[in-house]
């Protein structure tokens, strides 16, 4: 069955410490992306990849940091630096747009990060 | 990028229809409209897409008038599995890509 797989669901980061969100997808998607959502707010893009070996910043990058070495796989990584991380992260992959653009996104179900 | 506004809650009873407008005064000739709807604790999920008139699947109607201003999701009869928020996309996005900006959605209380 085709889909998106984050882990974990649940995640716990020590002041100072780095943690690492994982993103799989077997779907043959060129595109991927990460996106944080506070208590109801909406989604907020934080980085995304159109192809392997290349990402981009989106609106909130501060903080983080992505790497894009196989076309499954868009792993997130929160860095100390990242002052207020607690959220609600969620991954999506779409094919590219083109010339057409506007291709529908598929989302995970999300890793809610809380700091302890 | 063309932005969009839609209501911030509304409530509905089960067997009823549905329906969620949203506005976007400056759509552009080739942005399409998406709709996606979300449920606490889940990532949003792909509801209907359209670019003009009326679109329709298993689970949604797309109706988009003629000048592109505004458009309206209708979901019929809906049940208290439908209580969600639905979001309302344009674009091909920014920079011409997949970029966009998710609102705080509409969130839609179903009551027995």
């Amino acid at each position: 069955d085709g889909g998106i797989t984050q882990s974990p669901k649940y995640l716990f980061r020590k002041e100072g410490q780095n943690v690492t969100l994982s993103c799989e997808q077997n779907l043959n998607h060129d595109a991927m992306y990460w996106y944080r959502q506070d208590p109801g707010q909406g989604l907020r893009l934080i980085y995304y990849s159109q192809i392997v070996n290349d990402f981009q910043k989106g609106d909130i990058a501060e903080g983080y940091s992505v790497s894009r070495e196989k076309k499954e796989s868009f792993p997130l990584t929160v860095t100390s630096a990242q002052k207020n991380p607690t959220a609600f992260y969620l991954c999506a992959s779409s094919t590219r747009a083109l010339t057409r653009g506007n291709q529908p996104q598929h989302f995970g179900d999300g890793t809610r990060l809380s700091i302890l | 990028l063309a932005k969009t506004t839609q209501p911030i809650s509304m409530d509905s009873y089960e067997g009823q229809e549905v329906n969620i407008t949203c506005s976007h005064n400056n759509i552009a000739t080739n942005d399409y409209i998406t709709w996606y709807q979300q449920f606490p604790s889940q990532g949003p999920r792909f509801i209907i897409q359209g670019y003009k008139t009326k679109v329709t699947n298993e689970v949604a109607s797309l109706f988009i008038p003629a000048d592109r201003k505004s458009s309206t999701l209708s979901l019929p009869r809906v049940s208290l599995s439908d209580t969600a928020v639905y979001y309302c996309l344009v674009g091909p996005g920014r920079d011409n890509f997949n970029k966009f900006y998710f609102g705080s959605g509409t969130k839609l209380n179903v009551k027995p």
